[in-house]
């Protein structure tokens, strides 16, 4: 059965410090992974995507996949408190479109 | 552009009672993605469709439920009859074949069962 598994938190970071979210999946298969974001009460949207073992930046977010060690991360920089949310993570099997979602860290952004 | 469009955004409803989901994903969007999410599962896949074919209905939970799309712009679930357990948020997601796995979800109809 594939699985992805986060640390559930809560994560507490001071303003301005560097979050970071950590990311585990079972299947080797797995070729494409996302981080969403969820607010409370809100839908998941997608923050980023990558496909390739190394670092992919978009502002202040990094994203970054050891596909030997079946590892996804996401490194907040500089963060805010509106970047308090649960983060999930989600990979996709071998050759399909299926997500399969973590469960999710939730993050707190202290001021 | 306007996003998935899901209806209604709550329902509550007596167990027993059918209750209808219904999803308009996003234009030109050839796959569609039903989720139910609650604390206890986190966000569960419960059916997909590409170009408005079932393709995988493994995470549906028993023959109580079932999902349709009759056309391009429009799906349904329906959970017949409904009971307490089935009290979650359900998620309609869509994406475009070319435009890689990127799914795009819907605001979430939240479903009371009494």
């Amino acid at each position: 059965q594939k699985e992805v598994e986060q640390n559930s938190g809560p994560l507490s970071v001071p303003e301005g410090a560097i979050a970071s979210l950590n990311c585990t999946y079972s299947d080797r298969g797995s070729q494409s992974f996302f981080w969403y974001r969820q607010y409370s009460g809100k839908s998941p949207e997608l923050i980023m995507f990558i496909y390739s073992n190394g670092d992919k930046e978009d502002g202040r977010f990094t994203a970054q996949l050891n596909k030997a060690s079946q590892y996804v991360s996401l490194l907040i920089r500089d963060s805010q408190p509106s970047d308090s949310a649960t983060y999930l993570c989600a990979a996709t099997g071998a050759g399909s479109y299926q997500l399969t979602f973590g469960k999710g860290t939730k993050l707190s952004v202290i001021p | 552009d306007a996003g998935v469009i899901q209806s209604p955004r709550h329902e509550v409803t007596e167990m027993g009672q059918e209750v209808t989901l219904r999803c308009k994903p996003i234009s030109g969007h050839d796959y569609l993605f039903w989720y139910r999410q609650t604390m206890m599962r986190g966000l569960e896949l419960l059916i997909y469709f590409n170009n408005n074919v079932p393709i995988d209905d493994s995470g549906m939970p028993e023959d109580r439920f079932s999902a349709k799309m009759p056309n391009a712009s429009f799906s349904t679930l329906k959970i017949q009859p409904s009971e307490p357990r089935d009290s979650a948020v359900y998620f309609c997601a869509s994406s475009f074949n070319r435009g890689g796995e990127t799914q795009y979800f819907g605001p979430g109809t939240r479903l009371l069962v009494l």
